[in-house]
């Protein structure tokens, strides 16, 4: 079991550019998320999913857009990067709602 | 909406004493309750949950939580800090929708 995985670990773009960011698990499970992790500002959360074809908003979800063809896939897309999304962003996923989501080792991602 | 307040940002205890980390939530219903632990460049470990019942919950690594309705609280305790507990500690809460709602986190650092 891997459980959350997520590709590169590590980005730089430029402004304006456009990229994916991975998230993958292998728990079967429906609910998955994304969140960036800011000096001083905790977690806040962009995207969530609670199934296949379901997808909702989050705290902060503007410049970002997500898909969820299958249960174990939730790629998050940058349309075009702006400096201010320079953060770690974190994929975490969870078996039912009131159960403790598991996270994903992160991707550090600077803008320039 | 819930909310969750960790009042101190940063908290330096000697090896061998006992700490408290300090976590107000606010939510209407009965909420559920986490702590997580974030070790520099890792991503987020769940160390104990609050759902319901004994409202004194143990976690991992000696880690134990006290959720006290009257005062919207779930302070984290342990009897002694061990150098390898050095890392920053996030207080959630969730309504069972999925979402979780992080606090801004608690950096504690152990001196030997």
């Amino acid at each position: 079991n891997a459980g959350v995985t997520q590709t590169p670990k590590f980005q730089v773009l430029k402004t304006g550019q456009s990229m994916t960011l991975q998230c993958a698990q292998d728990m079967n499970h429906e609910y998955m998320s994304w969140y960036r992790q800011d000096p001083g500002m905790g977690l806040r959360l962009i995207h969530y999913s609670v199934g296949a074809g379901i997808t909702d908003q989050g705290e902060v979800p503007n410049g970002y857009n997500v898909s969820r063809s299958t249960t174990e896939d939730f790629p998050l897309r940058l349309l075009s990067a702006a400096p201010s999304q320079t953060s770690v962003y974190f994929c975490a996923s969870s078996l039912t709602s009131y159960n403790e989501q598991f996270f994903g080792p992160g991707t550090r991602l600077t803008v320039l | 909406a819930q909310s969750v307040t960790q009042p101190d940002i940063h908290i330096t205890v000697s090896e061998g004493a006992s700490l408290e980390l300090r976590c107000n939530y606010s939510y209407g219903a009965t909420p559920y309750l986490f702590w997580y632990v974030q070790s520099p460049g890792q991503g987020l470990q769940l160390l104990l949950k609050y759902f319901s019942g004994d409202t004194l919950v143990q976690g991992i690594k000696g880690f134990e939580a006290e959720f006290k309705r009257s005062q919207s609280s779930f302070n984290l305790r342990k009897p002694s800090v061990h150098w390898s507990d050095a890392a920053e500690y996030f207080c959630a809460v969730g309504s069972g929708s999925y979402q979780l709602t992080f606090g801004k986190g608690t950096k504690l650092s152990v001196i030997p």
